[in-house]
């Protein structure tokens, strides 16, 4: 599977942006970016995903490096109920059968300062 | 439903015992995915469902564990002879499919605490 790396902690204040970062360096040209969160006792929740292109939702911004290997989350205004972990994960739609099994690693623990 | 929901939400068994743990998808979602996270730690994949085929069972960490869902939908993961080293969250997923467009759905977990 390929790998991410993701600082294990990160703090910002509440009301300011923040900038999740994400290193994908083996990527492979079928590896979409998928962006996961959990809540304290919750189950994860879906973010966002993308490919090569910068993506927007309702809940944040995907940016995509040109070259792929790395990709930020980008929470525009941080609030209370954003403090969370933020998994970065690698889903290869190349594989056969469209299945492929899911890795998270530990996330990035957002704590947000009021 | 409108999630994922999952049963019980708590769960503390003697060491030994057996257990069996629910996970009820959202409707129509055809893939079903089992995960168990420890303390700390990021989801660890236990085993995948299509409909009611197991397709991939690569992450059950022994032969303890067993996961069914004979109908395609209601699944269930069942711990024999339960050990310390069970404790942990196990997380039920679905999705409508696999593709890259489909996000996971996941329940809140069953916390297994094995005494």
């Amino acid at each position: 599977d390929a790998k991410t790396t993701q600082p294990n902690s990160m703090e910002s204040n509440e009301e300011e942006p923040v900038h999740l970062p994400c290193n994908h360096s083996t990527i492979s040209g079928t590896d979409y970016i998928h962006w996961y969160r959990q809540l304290p006792s919750q189950g994860p929740e879906y973010v966002i995903h993308g490919l090569t292109s910068n993506v927007n939702n309702r809940m944040a911004s995907l940016a995509i490096a040109e070259d792929r290997k790395s990709s930020t989350l980008i929470l525009h205004r941080a609030t209370l109920r954003d403090a969370a972990v933020y998994y970065c994960i690698l889903r290869d739609q190349g594989s056969s059968g469209g299945y492929q099994k899911v890795t998270f690693g530990t996330g990035t623990k957002l704590q947000v300062i009021p | 439903g409108a999630g994922v929901s999952q049963s019980p939400r708590y769960k503390v068994a003697k060491r030994g015992q057996d257990v069996a743990l629910r996970c009820d998808p959202i409707s129509g979602h055809v893939s079903l995915f089992w995960y168990q996270q420890a303390l700390g730690q990021g989801p660890e994949f236990l085993t995948y469902f299509q409909n009611e085929a197991q397709l991939d069972k690569s992450g059950l960490p022994s032969d303890r564990f067993f996961a069914e869902r004979p109908e395609g939908s209601v699944s269930t993961l069942k711990i024999q002879r339960t050990q310390q080293e069970d404790s942990a969250v196990y997380l039920c997923a679905s999705s409508f499919f696999t593709g890259e467009g489909y996000g996971y759905t996941f329940g809140s977990g069953t916390r297994l605490t094995v005494v």
